[in-house]
């Protein structure tokens, strides 16, 4: 059973840096599959953010590609987020989840967070 | 960017009968790279759907998917209690890769 878990600060200062992790169990990231984050304001629908390649591979949403910056490290088997200069917009449950090619297969519960001062 | 557009905005129906949510793309969807999700409230959404017409792993065949040009189809064939939530579709043809605005499916 693949699993994966989303950690991070429930609550970022505007104009900060969001940073999120995405621990994944059950299957190895370097196996293959595309890694990927996904967003959910609070009462609407899904947004894309990026996705990511073991291999380096990698897309981004060119709505938020300026200022985030998607990684793998396959030593501790985790997705990373970074997410430059936040603003209340960016308010969101943050999903990350495995696939790309036959849709996200396997999503992490979410981790909420609030940008507010 | 493919637009996504889901209706009807809100089905209400009943258990046991057939519910059937649309997706229309702004353009074609090569290969069928057309997803369906379920998403209740507070948790993550669930894959049901990939390809157009395949079924996830340990999806019931109840749930099924089509595709006509540029419009995308799922049919709920007898709605069960557990049914009753939000469906997503989502291009994964082209980045950036979108979801539709999400049809609700409520109790009548």
């Amino acid at each position: 059973q693949v699993l994966l878990q989303e950690s991070g600060p429930g609550l970022v200062k505007p104009s900060e840096t969001l940073s999120l992790t995405c621990a994944v169990s059950g299957y190895s990231i370097s196996s293959g599959y595309y890694w990927g984050w996904i967003r959910q304001p609070p009462g609407k629908g899904l947004e894309w953010i990026a996705s990511m390649h073991h291999s380096g591979s990698n897309y981004y949403n060119p709505s938020l590609k300026s200022r985030t910056t998607i990684s793998v490290d396959t030593s501790k088997n985790e997705l990373s987020l970074k997410m430059r200069s936040v603003s209340a917009a960016d308010t969101a449950v943050y999903y990350c989840a495995r696939g790309l090619t036959a849709g996200f297969d396997f999503w992490g519960q979410g981790t909420m967070v609030t940008v507010s001062s | 960017e493919i637009v996504l557009t889901q209706s009807p905005g809100t089905l209400s129906l009943s258990p046991g009968e057939r519910a059937t949510l649309s997706c229309r793309a702004s353009q074609s969807i090569t290969n069928n790279y057309l997803a369906w999700y379920q998403q209740k409230p507070g948790q993550a959404p669930r894959l049901l759907i990939y390809g157009a017409s395949s079924r996830a792993t340990g999806i019931p065949d109840r749930f099924s998917g089509s595709e006509s040009g540029t419009d995308f189809t799922l049919t709920i064939s007898s709605l069960e209690p557990e049914d009753f939530a939000v469906y997503y579709c989502h291009q994964y043809i082209e980045s950036p890769f979108t979801f539709g605005p999400g049809t609700k499916v409520d109790i009548k």
